[in-house]
């Protein structure tokens, strides 16, 4: 059975630093084919792809954030890591990670973690 | 990027309807098309991978189609639990993105 679960601060102030970690099991990203992505969804709003990060650390951002955003992956610890920063209230969102089967296979986001909210307010 | 444009918005069905969404890509795409239902509060559902194939415990009445630019999720016989919002994903190249949802309520 595969589980994600993200964690890291609900509450940042503007100009801030995000870090969320994402810990997962059922699978391992030192499997060939292999990812992990996150996606974030404003209230109310549609879901936003954010980054995502391939068993062979190759990593793909979002052009319109890509210079607010790190991801990274410790296969030991099964966890991929989003950092983001420069937070402002308009990245007040649930985000979300979740599992790639395989990038040679469709490369489609399987299992989601339930979410984490993050509000950004001073 | 694909831009991906999710039809319509919103609709109102009646338990037993039969609903259609359809999503069209900006450029062609191949089948590199998923689908997934999101409820309130909850993480979203992947319903269909691969522009037709159903994922493994997903009920039959839902189906999908389409290839290069055209797509659509089909729910043949609305049930209650049905009532959600629905996400289409390509995920042919990256940046991975998102249609804009379909809010299915009540009528």
């Amino acid at each position: 059975q595969i589980t994600l679960k993200e964690s890291g601060p609900t509450l940042v102030k503007p100009t801030q630093t995000l870090t969320l970690t994402c810990s997962f099991s059922g699978f391992s990203l030192s499997t060939s084919g292999v990812g992990v992505g996150w996606i974030r969804q404003p209230p109310g709003k549609a879901l936003e792809w954010l980054a995502l990060i391939y068993w062979d650390d190759d990593k793909h951002y979002s052009p319109s954030l890509k210079s607010r955003l790190t991801i990274t992956k410790d296969t030991s610890k099964d966890q991929v890591v989003l950092t983001m920063t420069n937070m402002d209230p308009v990245d007040t969102a649930t985000y979300y990670c979740a599992h790639i089967p395989t990038r040679f296979n469709w490369n489609y986001l399987n299992d989601w973690g339930q979410g984490i909210l993050v509000t950004v307010s001073s | 990027d694909i831009q991906m444009t999710q039809s319509p918005s919103s609709l109102s069905a009646s338990v037993g309807d039969r609903v259609t969404i359809t999503c069209r890509a900006s450029q062609r795409m191949s089948s590199f098309l998923n689908w997934y239902q999101q409820k309130p509060g909850k993480a979203p559902r992947l319903l269909i991978y691969a522009a037709s194939i159903l994922q493994s415990g997903v009920p039959s009445r839902f189906s999908g189609s389409g290839s290069g630019t055209d797509f659509t999720l089909t729910i043949s016989s609305l049930q209650p639990e049905d009532f959600a919002t629905y996400y289409c994903l390509q995920s042919f190249r990256t940046p991975l993105t998102f249609g804009g949802g379909t809010r299915v309520e009540i009528k």
